[in-house]
């Protein structure tokens, strides 16, 4: 069956980065984009952005393009989120997910990032 | 960006009610929208795309209407497995977007 699967939870200081990855299994990789989300303590869900798994192209959202970059390792069936210059409003769930028709059928579990001093 | 707005922000209701949930789009959209489902500590699950169609698995007490900027998905007959937060987000143009949820709570 398919699953994403993401690394464990972060704690990071102000100004750090964090790396958070996400291993598909049951599917072939390049065949589908990942998309990644993120939501906040008691928030809603925001889009990040997009990498194609078959090419490596990205789209990010605004609010994210000058700090973050989305790459996959195709041997791994794995992509990344790398995200810089933490603040502590990057505190959130961040969750990738499997793009198919224009919608996510398949999400990983989350993974926490806190950002604190 | 386009902006998507759910409602009610949040409603309560009994096992066996109907529930409507409204989700509007600041511009036409066609028909690129879905519904997700969200339990507390879990990963929203997709429920409905392309506006109608309903995913793989879920039970047909759920659907969904509408195109253009006014969408709808119904609950049937709530079931207690059914109290959740539930988003509606656009895949018409990039950003994608999220209304900002609506969530059922036990009357």
């Amino acid at each position: 069956q398919v699953q994403l699967v993401q690394s464990g939870a972060e704690v990071k200081k102000p100004g750090a980065s964090v790396k958070v990855s996400c291993k598909a299994s049951g599917y072939t990789f390049t065949r589908y984009g990942i998309s990644w989300v993120r939501q906040a303590p008691g928030q809603g869900l925001e889009w990040m952005g997009w990498i194609s798994t078959y090419n490596g192209n990205t789209n990010y959202a605004q609010n994210f393009q000058d700090r973050v970059t989305m790459t996959t390792d195709t041997s791994a069936n794995t992509a990344y989120l790398h995200l810089r210059s933490l603040r502590s409003d990057d505190s959130a769930m961040y969750y990738c997910a499997r793009e198919w028709l224009s919608a996510w059928d398949n999400w990983g579990q989350g993974t926490l990032v806190a950002v604190s001093s | 960006d386009i902006q998507m707005t759910q409602s009610p922000s949040s409603l309560s209701a009994s096992a066996g009610d109907r529930v409507t949930i409204t989700c509007r789009a600041s511009e036409s959209i066609s028909s690129f929208l879905n519904w997700y489902q969200q339990k507390p500590g879990k990963a929203p699950k997709l429920l409905i795309y392309a506006a109608s169609s309903l995913q793989s698995g879920v039970p047909s007490r759920f659907s969904g209407s509408g195109s253009g900027t006014d969408f709808t998905l119904t609950i049937s007959s709530l079931q207690p497995e059914d109290f959740a937060s539930y988003y509606c987000q656009q895949s018409y143009n990039i950003p994608w977007t999220f209304g900002q949820g609506t969530k059922v709570e036990i009357k």
